[in-house]
């Protein structure tokens, strides 16, 4: 089965710490995204990736990094933590079909609290 | 950029009862996914439809892609069936992004 792993469930962290989301995929699949949800905005895009150690800024970048050293790995980085960005992160990876489109795989979601 | 709308925001219904759920967008796309959020926060894939119909037990989906809509319906509702449905589009062009409606809020009650 596809399988899409975030490394945390459930994290706290305070003000200025430095946190990391970590989420592997076992499917050899190219793209991988990260998305945060919240309530009233739906899914936002922070970004995404095509290939190892590319990626692109999606729609609300600001604030955050990201990390694809491996194929399987893409890692989400919060250089200096704040309130607003306490949310539900959420991982997915895709295969493009042979139309082109992303078929998304994700994971279970890191809800993150900052306080 | 395109825009999708999804309807109704809510539906409360009774176990066993049938539903239907639409997704209107406002450009042509080559990719249509029906999500289900359960209520641990996991998006499940349910279907992959950019054009046509499919069925998955008691889950059903058809895109009218000439339309701009598509349509889940779910029979036979069961309290599992419980959480948020997402609609994702994405056009052809490699530059767009996969753009997801804001959801409908289904609660069975059993």
């Amino acid at each position: 089965d596809v399988k899409v792993t975030q490394s945390s469930r459930y994290l706290v962290k305070r003000t200025g710490e430095k946190v990391f989301l970590e989420c592997v995929q076992d499917m050899d699949h190219e793209n991988m995204f990260w998305y945060r949800q919240d309530p009233g905005l739906g899914l936002r895009l922070i970004y995404f990736s095509y290939d190892v150690k590319m990626k692109e800024k999606g729609d609300i970048p600001e604030g955050y990094s990201v990390s694809r050293e491996k194929k399987e790995r893409f890692s989400l980085i919060l250089e200096s933590a704040s309130t607003n960005q306490t949310s539900m992160y959420l991982c997915a990876s895709s295969q493009q079909s042979p139309s082109g489109a992303n078929v998304l795989t994700f994971g279970a979601g890191s809800r993150l609290t900052v306080l | 950029g395109i825009q999708v709308e999804q309807s109704p925001p809510d539906l409360i219904l009774q176990e066993g009862a049938n539903s239907t759920l639409r997704c209107n967008f406002s450009d042509s796309v080559n990719n249509l996914q029906w999500f289900h959020q359960n209520p641990w926060g996991q998006l499940i894939n349910l279907f992959y439809i950019p054009s046509g119909t499919k069925q998955n037990g008691r889950l059903s989906a058809t895109t009218v892609a000439t339309e701009r809509y598509s349509l889940l319906y779910i029979s036979s509702s069961q309290t599992t069936d419980s959480g948020v449905y997402f609609c994702a589009v994405e056009r052809m062009n490699r530059d767009d992004k996969i753009i997801f409606g804001k959801g409908t809020r289904l609660h069975i009650l059993p």
